[in-house]
């Protein structure tokens, strides 16, 4: 089974709207952390969030917030106010605590914000 | 968090060659890790460097064609021997968080092209 699933390969979204980037998991560590990156055309990586599977609350960071629903599975991005510069690939990540340090990373959504 | 650096940022190189990347982090890091990235694919894990040990390399990667150096805490290489076109990739080197030990971040990446 995948560990990490993103069902959207592309969004689209307007300027200054919110979009919202699925994410599902799937793991049996009861420790671990969600992440996820935003990856623009120069293809740098770039660290936006992180969620601890223990955090009782919703991880926040600027326009970036991690809607983090552990019964289901689901650690979706919700980017607020988009801007032209969020157009990019965002990729979804886990870390199992015992299993190693791999990071695991789904497919990747492109998103592409339309002025 | 860490600045990575990488170089080459980009190169364009003979099938049967090889070419070695190198990557640079302004602290000390316990473990570096080297990624790939194929052609709209995620990234990849190729191998875990750690300083003065042989660096693990996950399935499907072998020591002969993907030989990596971690001569100390702050510096690392991969070498892609013997190039296919198969080898085209973007390949990412990163670094756990020195405080937390959970989030990595990801150098520039060297895009690689193989003719």
């Amino acid at each position: 089974a995948q560990k990490i699933t993103q069902t959207q390969p592309g969004m689209f979204v307007q300027e200054k709207e919110a979009v919202t980037l699925d994410c599902t998991y799937d793991t049996s560590d009861p420790s671990y952390g969600l992440f996820w990156y935003k990856q623009p055309s120069s293809g740098e990586m770039i660290f936006l969030i992180y969620q601890g599977s223990y955090d009782q609350q919703n991880a926040t960071e600027g326009r970036y917030s991690l809607n983090f629903q552990k019964a289901r599975k689901s650690a979706n991005l919700v980017i607020s106010a988009s801007q032209l510069g969020d157009s990019a690939m965002y990729f979804c990540a886990m870390r199992e605590r015992f299993a190693g340090n791999q990071f695991y990373f789904g497919t990747g959504t492109s998103l592409t914000v339309i002025p | 968090s860490a600045v990575i650096s990488q170089k080459p940022s980009r190169d364009i190189c003979q099938r049967g060659t090889s070419l070695t990347i190198q990557c640079q982090v302004d602290s000390q890091v316990t473990m570096m890790f080297w990624y790939r990235q194929q052609p709209g694919q995620s990234l990849t894990l190729i191998a875990t460097a750690n300083q003065g040990s042989e660096a693990t390399y996950e399935s499907g990667f072998v020591i002969d064609k993907f030989p990596i150096s971690r001569p100390n805490l702050t510096f690392s290489t991969l070498t892609v021997s013997n190039m296919s076109p198969e080898d085209s990739s973007i390949y990412l080197c990163s670094v756990e968080d020195v405080d937390t030990r959970e989030t990595q971040y990801f150098g520039p990446g060297t895009r690689l092209l193989v003719l």
